[in-house]
């Protein structure tokens, strides 16, 4: 079953703007993940945080979490064309992921050139 | 360095019929673990094995099977394929299991079964 839900479902936006994505979740994590996906192929990890940690950065990237709303949320800024892709939030549970990572349904971002 | 490898690209199967996929890690990892993505959703989690054992397993049923050989490639089987089983499957990579404090998953480009 799905962990949580990420929003919106989908978000279109000029290049060079600045794109928010929401992540909920439901159980106590371990950390969480954020990963890109283009066009239905292979996932590429794109930044973790751990449940201690408030906020990290990765070059134009900008990751939030808040474990007491159990949500997080995924900045990029200055968004170019590239950046056109679908954004997950997966969740590593409390118990040390032997589930494995529990991904939402996803957020599908169209960046207009 | 070669990333995570995946075979085949894509595969056309009928109902009933049963399905090997194959997954070879980076080298130097450990740990393999088996997705499914059905159109329109995230992945959900089916096995993940760790020096050659199951260390977890996701809410899927008995017709979904796997094992990893000694030189940590996996292979991830599916017994009296249904309609519904038509996916994109994922493998991912990583350098242990078990505790994820640090683990960032590494995935492969993914097997496209369609179930006819």
């Amino acid at each position: 079953s799905q962990q949580g839900e990420e929003d919106p479902q989908a978000l279109s936006i000029q290049e060079g703007e600045n794109a928010t994505m929401n992540c909920s979740y439901k159980t106590s994590i371990n950390n969480l993940q954020w990963y890109r996906q283009n066009s239905g192929r292979g996932l590429v990890h794109l930044i973790l945080i751990r449940s201690n940690e408030r906020e990290k950065h990765s070059g134009r990237l900008r990751v939030t979490l808040d474990t007491s709303k159990k949500s997080s949320s995924l900045l990029i800024t200055a968004s170019r064309a590239a950046d056109t892709a679908s954004y997950f939030c997966a969740t590593v549970d409390s118990g040390g992921g032997a589930d494995g990572l529990t991904f939402g349904k996803g957020t599908h971002l169209i960046i207009q050139p | 360095d070669a990333g995570v490898t995946q075979s085949p690209t894509h595969l056309i199967k009928t109902r009933g019929q049963h399905v090997t996929l194959r997954c070879s890690p980076i080298s130097g990892h450990k740990s393999v673990s088996w997705y499914q993505q059905v159109l329109g959703q995230g992945p959900q989690f089916i096995f993940q094995y760790y020096e050659k054992e199951e260390r977890g397993r996701g809410n899927f049923p008995d017709r979904f099977s796997a094992r990893q050989f000694p030189n940590y490639s996996s292979e991830l089987n599916v017994n009296a394929l249904l309609l519904g089983d038509s996916a994109l499957y994922l493998c991912a990579s990583s350098l242990v299991g078990g505790t994820w404090l640090h683990n960032e998953q590494f995935f492969g480009p993914g097997t496209r079964l369609t179930v006819l």
